[in-house]
């Protein structure tokens, strides 16, 4: 076992551009969430799967904003026509089934820089 | 969604016992605390988690009073590579928690 793997690790795109970051978690976790961190500040909850379900989504910063989990394992955040105030760490972390939701195991992160 | 309150920074020297405590004065009967540790350009790293009274693990213990309005980390015998910024969280199983602003915990030699 690996861990959680992101890709791509640092993304810059310029301002109005889509951008779509990967997470794969540990095999066995069925539950998969994904954060934004800014500078200075705590991670951001932004959503939650639970295997191909998307249970939480409301948090997600607004509609340019979206995730998919299509087949329950590896997930995709997307962010349509990105603006300056974007740029992030977005983490991904996932957890396994028979534990509470806070044993979670966190990526590396991608960061993305929005020029 | 409960908040957190925790100090923004401590300064320990190696091999002294930390305590770091966070307020969460409005938390809900089903939320569990828990807290995370984590490095720069890192993900934060699971340290422990609890409900009420003292949990214990090989890195860390967790104390809760029975009104669970607070808790606090305990790290004993810290050292320089536990540098870090320390996260309370509270919250429930269903995904409705918020990290907290964090403790910059900078342990000197």
């Amino acid at each position: 076992d690996t861990g959680v793997s992101q890709d791509p690790r640092h993304k810059i795109t310029k301002r109005g551009q889509n951008v779509t970051f990967r997470c794969d978690p540990i095999s066995e976790h069925n539950r998969l969430y994904w954060y934004r961190q800014t500078l200075g500040q705590g991670p951001e909850f932004l959503t939650y799967f639970q295997n191909e379900a998307q249970l939480e989504k409301s948090r997600l910063l607004s509609d340019r904003f979206s995730a998919e989990r299509p087949k329950g394992s590896f997930s995709t955040l997307e962010i349509q026509r990105t603006e300056q105030g974007d740029s992030a760490m977005y983490l991904c972390a996932s957890s396994a089934v028979g534990t509470t939701s806070y044993e979670q195991y966190f990526g590396p992160g991608t960061r993305l820089t929005v020029t | 969604l409960a908040k957190t309150t925790q100090p923004i920074s401590m300064d320990s020297y190696e091999g002294q016992e930390v305590n770091i405590t966070c307020s969460h004065n409005n938390i809900a009967t089903n939320d569990y605390i828990t807290w995370y540790q984590q490095f720069p350009s890192q993900g934060p790293r699971f340290i422990i988690q609890g409900y009420k009274t003292k949990v214990t693990n090989e890195v860390a213990s967790l104390f809760i009073p029975a009104d669970r309005k607070s808790s606090t980390l305990s790290l004993p015998r810290v050292s320089l590579s536990d540098t870090a910024v320390y996260y309370c969280l509270v919250g429930d199983w269903a995904g409705n928690f918020v990290f907290g602003p964090g403790t910059r915990l900078s342990v000197l030699p």
